[in-house]
């Protein structure tokens, strides 16, 4: 069974950093590409960044681009996204989620995290 | 502001047939497939169609996709009260280089 598990959220001033992670179980993670997915209170889902299952390949949203860095460990089967620069704007849950194919360019996930809050305020 | 639009919001009664669009453009759902998600109250997405019409294992028949040139849709059938959820489509956009999402689409059942 695939499981996501997010963790890292919390509450951050604007300005400041967070680091999230994923700890993926349940398939061979280097296989997949990953994302991070976001949805502000009460809003929809915009996705935020990707990267390809090697982890060579990575995108970016132009709402976090420069701010935010998507990375990944295959040996400890971990996704991150390194966010900086945070903004009241970046306040959102954050989902992990699974690709279906290696290469990151690609909007079909089939496993979804929980979600990990993340809140921008002073 | 999402660049594929889909109504904020869709009603039927139970037993009813329901269809939601999504509207992109060429360097998205021109180009690309399109997937939909449904996401119950308080939980995680949920992947409901891939590659424009193709339903995972254990999703139920009743949902079907289509898509032509830079729309597609979302039919529901048989409409049930556990139907109830928020729905969005999604694509790789080629210009942006980045997947989006429409805005979502609330689904009430009378």
């Amino acid at each position: 069974e695939v499981q996501l598990l997010e963790s890292g959220g919390g509450l951050v001033q604007p300005g400041g950093s967070l680091r999230l992670s994923c700890v993926a179980s349940g398939f061979t993670f280097s296989n997949y590409a990953m994302s991070w997915v976001r949805q502000a209170p009460g809003k929809g889902l915009e996705w935020v960044s990707a990267i390809s299952g090697s982890g060579d390949s990575t995108y970016y949203a132009d709402s976090v681009k420069g701010r935010f860095t998507i990375s990944r460990d295959n040996s400890k089967k971990t996704l991150s996204l390194q966010m900086n620069s945070l903004k009241a704007e970046d306040t959102a849950v954050y989902y992990c989620a699974k690709s279906t194919v290696v290469f990151g360019r690609s909007s079909r996930s089939d496993s979804w995290g929980q979600g990990t809050q993340v809140t921008v305020s002073s | 502001q999402s660049v594929v639009t889909q109504p904020p919001s869709a009603s039927g009664t139970p037993g009813q047939r329901v269809t939601i669009s999504c509207s992109g453009s060429s360097s998205s759902i021109g180009t690309n497939n399109v997937n939909w998600y449904q996401q119950l109250p308080g939980t995680a997405p949920k992947l409901l169609i891939y590659g424009n019409d193709q339903r995972p294992s254990g999703v139920s028949d009743r949902f079907s996709g289509s898509k032509s040139g830079t729309s597609a849709s979302l039919a529901i059938s048989g409409l049930q009260s556990g139907d109830e959820a928020d729905y969005y489509c999604a694509a790789w956009d080629d210009s942006l280089n980045g997947a989006v999402f429409g805005g979502g689409t609330q689904l009430t059942v009378l």
